[in-house]
């Protein structure tokens, strides 16, 4: 089945350690997305990429990079977590311009910052 | 950007029950997806709805894009039901960007 997967399920980091999430895709789709969900609050959109075309929203914080490598991966770095980097982070695929823009997620990465 | 509201913000119901949730936005959508996020966090498409009517199942969703709103029905509702119901339209300006509600909290009790 086509699907969105994401690596690991959960991770754990100590303070200030960088870490890396995973994102992987067999739908060929062209845009992905990288979400941040903090516990009872709705998912904030954190950069996406068109192909290769890195787009980065206003407000997430230097922190965060990103990186695709091909079509079927995107990664999620951040360079310095902090305790209020403690969230889940959804990686999310859809088709390109002039196609149905529907998202499609994967089941998430649980991040524990100690 | 769009503004989106979600009502109510939580709902109990008993098995069997059915109910209606209710999304209302701020400006022109092109496209407008419920999710249903279960208990372990997965956000999992429900429809997608810039207009019209869907049914699938026990649930149907119904969107009328020039009133600014969307409607979630569910009915004979059952314990998986439970979770987080989002609402989140794209808006019109060619953006990529969902916006999510706040989410209505199903709890749907045997």
């Amino acid at each position: 089945d086509a699907m969105v997967i994401q690596n690991p399920r959960y991770q754990v980091t100590q303070f200030g350690k960088p870490v890396t999430l995973s994102c992987s895709q067999t739908l060929n789709h062209n845009v992905m997305y990288w979400y941040q969900q903090k516990s009872s609050q709705a998912p904030k959109l954190l950069f996406h990429y068109y192909d290769k075309d890195f787009n980065n929203e206003a407000d997430t914080p230097d922190n965060f990079q990103s990186r695709r490598p091909n079509t079927s991966f995107c990664f999620l770095d951040i360079r310095s977590p902090g305790l209020g980097d403690a969230a889940m982070y959804l990686c999310a695929t859809s088709r390109g311009r002039g196609r149905t823009p529907e998202q499609f997620f994967g089941p998430g990465t649980r991040l524990t910052v100690l | 950007g769009i503004q989106v509201e979600q009502s109510p913000p939580d709902l109990i119901l008993q098995e069997g029950a059915n109910s209606t949730l209710r999304c209302n936005f701020s400006d022109s959508v092109n496209n407008l997806q419920w999710f249903h996020q279960n208990p372990w966090g997965q956000l999992i498409n429900l429809f997608y709805i810039p207009s019209g009517t869907k049914q699938n199942g026990r649930l149907s969703a119904t969107t009328v894009a020039t009133e600014r709103y969307s409607l979630l029905y569910i009915s004979s509702s059952q314990t998986t039901d439970s979770g987080v119901y989002f609402c989140a339209p794209q808006d019109g300006a060619g953006s990529y960007q969902l916006t999510f509600g706040k989410g209505t909290k199903l709890s749907v009790i045997p």
